[in-house]
């Protein structure tokens, strides 16, 4: 009955390696969102998908592309790890158009070492 | 630019006391504000929203916030705390047409038994 999930919960590895947290939303919602949450819990947006349509694409190192197969799902690869990488990143949606409530996943707790 | 200002990085009250976070906004046109609540280890999770209308908005946990557009805020009050209310508190602000969500830094509330 989760509302939005995100897999996987802890994520640890090695510089430059490459790696996927994937989003799912049961919630019948157009919108999607990836948001970085830094070691001072201060919360940025990243990418937003609508109708699987990039629509924001804040300053983001290019190493992160993210992928939305349907309006279900939006993922997140990273290529070439990198310390400051290390974060949670939060997967969100929103239904009904702009300026709507966005509801977050649990977030995704990643150690790059 | 909107932006969101939480002057309040840490708050420590008693249990049974009462609880006002501040929350300061910049928002171009009319605001549409949230409050969020992070447990520790958790993803944010949504405690009320201003739209339109009343003024005071009332939301779960026993929490209300009130906005006053005279003063740009909108804060969060709660008349006792209870020890599980201690997590991280999040204000943040769009807008009609906009699917930019811009947060706060959060103000960490701490509760002493």
């Amino acid at each position: 009955d989760t509302a939005v999930s995100q897999t996987p919960k802890y994520l640890v590895t090695q510089m430059g390696n490459d790696k996927s947290i994937k989003c799912e939303q049961n919630l019948g919602h157009d919108t999607m969102y990836w948001y970085k949450q830094d070691s001072k819990k201060f919360l940025k947006i990243m990418f937003s998908y609508n109708n699987k349509e990039l629509i924001i694409n804040e300053t983001v190192p290019n190493r992160f592309s993210p992928k939305s197969p349907d309006k279900a799902h939006l993922n997140l690869h990273i290529n070439s790890l990198e310390l400051g990488d290390s974060a949670v990143y939060f997967c969100a949606s929103s239904g009904g158009g702009a300026g709507e409530t966005q509801y977050f996943g649990p977030g995704t707790r990643l150690l790059v070492l | 630019a909107q932006s969101v200002t939480q002057p309040d990085i840490h708050i420590t009250v008693s249990e049974g006391a009462s609880l006002e976070l501040r929350c300061n906004y910049s928002y171009g046109a009319t605001p549409y504000l949230f409050w969020y609540v992070q447990s520790p280890g958790q993803g944010l999770q949504l405690l009320l929203k201003y739209f339109s209308g009343d003024t005071l908005v009332q939301g779960i946990k026993g929490f209300e916030a009130e906005f006053k557009r005279s003063q740009s805020s909108f804060n969060l009050r709660k008349p006792s705390v209870h020890w599980s209310d201690a997590a991280e508190y999040f204000c943040a602000v769009t807008g009609a047409g906009s699917y930019q969500l811009t947060f706060g830094k959060g103000t960490k509330l701490s509760v002493i038994p």
